[in-house]
């Protein structure tokens, strides 16, 4: 399996431009995590999916932010407008029904100038 | 609500040196627990988990962590570091079911010769 794919892996851009980050989960889990990880903050849950369905949403930050997950194989977090403070490695997780552990992407990068 | 603290922000330690890293939950009841590693500019990687049994758990790379259920700690250990050991620990913890994992706000690593 190629595990948890997450595209792009670097962004850059400006102030007020709308964002789209792009996540595979490894085929067959039926739980899908979107975490933010800054240096002050560390690892924050902003969204979670069970079975393409958004559990709690309660980490997104504002309005700004918004996730979806159409099916089982496709998710994306995107921000509009996204501003400087959204600076951040933003990680993709997805974990099995029947295991507990959440197995990570490789994290994209985004940087709001 | 459950949350996990790891005391020690950064640690340095010479290479040979053993380690313990801190980590201690809050919740009352059931958990899972896991570290997991983040080498430089990489994703999150499991480094050993304790779901129940014994709770002196290893892990790969000579990492071993002990559930201690009193102290609701699960300290992270290794008694001879590399320099390739170098990298952010990241402690978590969730419940039964599928709810998300917790993580502690990570400790720094960096292991010199």
């Amino acid at each position: 399996d190629a595990g948890v794919i997450q595209s792009p892996r670097h962004e850059v851009t400006e102030m007020g431009q709308e964002v789209t980050l792009r996540c595979k989960p490894i085929s067959g889990h039926n739980s899908l995590f979107w975490y933010r990880q800054t240096m002050m903050r560390g690892l924050e849950l902003l969204i979670y999916f069970n079975n393409n369905v958004p559990i709690d949403d309660s980490g997104m930050p504002e309005d700004r932010f918004s996730a979806k997950m159409p099916n089982a194989s496709f998710s994306t977090l995107k921000i509009q407008p996204s501003e400087p403070r959204d600076s951040a490695v933003y990680f993709c997780a997805s974990r099995d029904r029947a295991l507990y552990e959440q197995y990570f992407g490789p994290g994209t990068r985004l940087t709001v100038t | 609500a459950q949350s996990v603290s790891q005391h020690n922000h950064h640690v340095i330690l010479s290479e040979a040196a053993s380690l313990e890293l801190g980590c201690n939950y809050s919740y009352g009841g059931t958990v899972n627990l896991f570290w997991y590693v983040q080498y430089p500019g990489q994703h999150l990687q499991l480094l050993l988990k304790y779901f129940s049994g014994d709770p002196l758990v290893k892990g790969i790379k000579g990492f071993e962590a002990e559930f201690i259920k009193s102290k609701f700690s699960f300290n992270l250990r290794k008694p001879s570091v590399q320099w390739s050991d170098t990298a952010e620990y990241f402690c978590a913890v969730n419940t039964r079911g599928n709810t998300p994992l917790v993580f502690g706000k990570g400790t720094r690593l960096s292991v010199i010769a």
